[in-house]
């Protein structure tokens, strides 16, 4: 079976700063992975997804994720953060055996201006 | 166009009392699942339907029972409702009933039991 770790619980920058938002996965062959972004009151957005191919894969708003099988992570990253970027981060991962992905336990990103 | 709605937005309701939160999907998504939303923002599968059919039914209470009139509409009913209830729900749909799709979330449903 997968699983996904998130480690940091919350995270805050500097508006304008870099981002790096950390995931970890564990399942033997190469999982499906997602990014998901909860705005404040809101449900999930899909940022980006990597299945296969260029192990960087570029998404909405600006995101960008690095799939690293020697790491067995799927960290994401923003070059320059805006205040609307404050939100709750999911890392899911999911494999061929299962019906849904599952999700980490959330990134919350807190943004100063 | 709302692609998966949900209702109501929020819930306030008493212990002990039934209460249902309705799910519709304008996608044509075969497959719709529900979440419940901690307080810690820790999401937990709870059940997924592939047109109509169950296929996921984790360990939740058989208090809550998940109703699919057709694969566009997902309807969530509790009864006996207790204080640890209290959550915000999601409904979300995919194209199919697989791990590497997409899954479209609804705004949630925040219930608050008293």
């Amino acid at each position: 079976a997968q699983s996904v770790t998130q480690p940091d619980i919350h995270i805050t920058v500097s508006e304008g700063a870099s981002l790096e938002l950390r995931c970890n996965y564990s399942y033997g062959a190469t999982p499906y992975l997602f990014w998901y972004v909860q705005s404040p009151g809101q449900g999930l957005q899909l940022l980006l997804k990597y299945f296969s191919g260029d192990t960087l894969v570029q998404g909405i708003k600006g995101f960008e994720a690095e799939f690293k099988r020697s790491q067995s992570s799927f960290n994401l990253r923003k070059p320059s953060v805006h205040w609307s970027d404050a939100a709750e981060y999911f890392c899911a991962v999911g494999s061929g055996g299962s019906y849904i992905p599952t999700f980490g336990r959330g990134t919350s990103l807190i943004v100063h201006p | 166009d709302t692609a998966v709605s949900q209702t109501p937005k929020y819930l306030v309701t008493q212990m002990g009392n039934d209460k249902s939160i309705k799910c519709e999907q304008n996608l044509g998504h075969d497959t719709m699942y529900w979440y419940k939303q901690d307080s810690k923002k820790f999401l937990k599968i709870m059940f997924s339907y592939n047109n109509k059919e169950l296929i996921i039914n984790e360990t939740v209470p058989n208090r809550f029972s998940p109703k699919s009139p057709d694969k566009a509409h997902l309807n969530l009913h509790i009864n006996s409702l207790e204080l640890g209830d209290s959550a915000v729900y999601f409904c979300a749909s995919s194209q199919e009933g697989r791990a590497d799709n997409e899954q479209f979330f609804g705004p949630g449903t925040r219930l608050t039991v008293l």
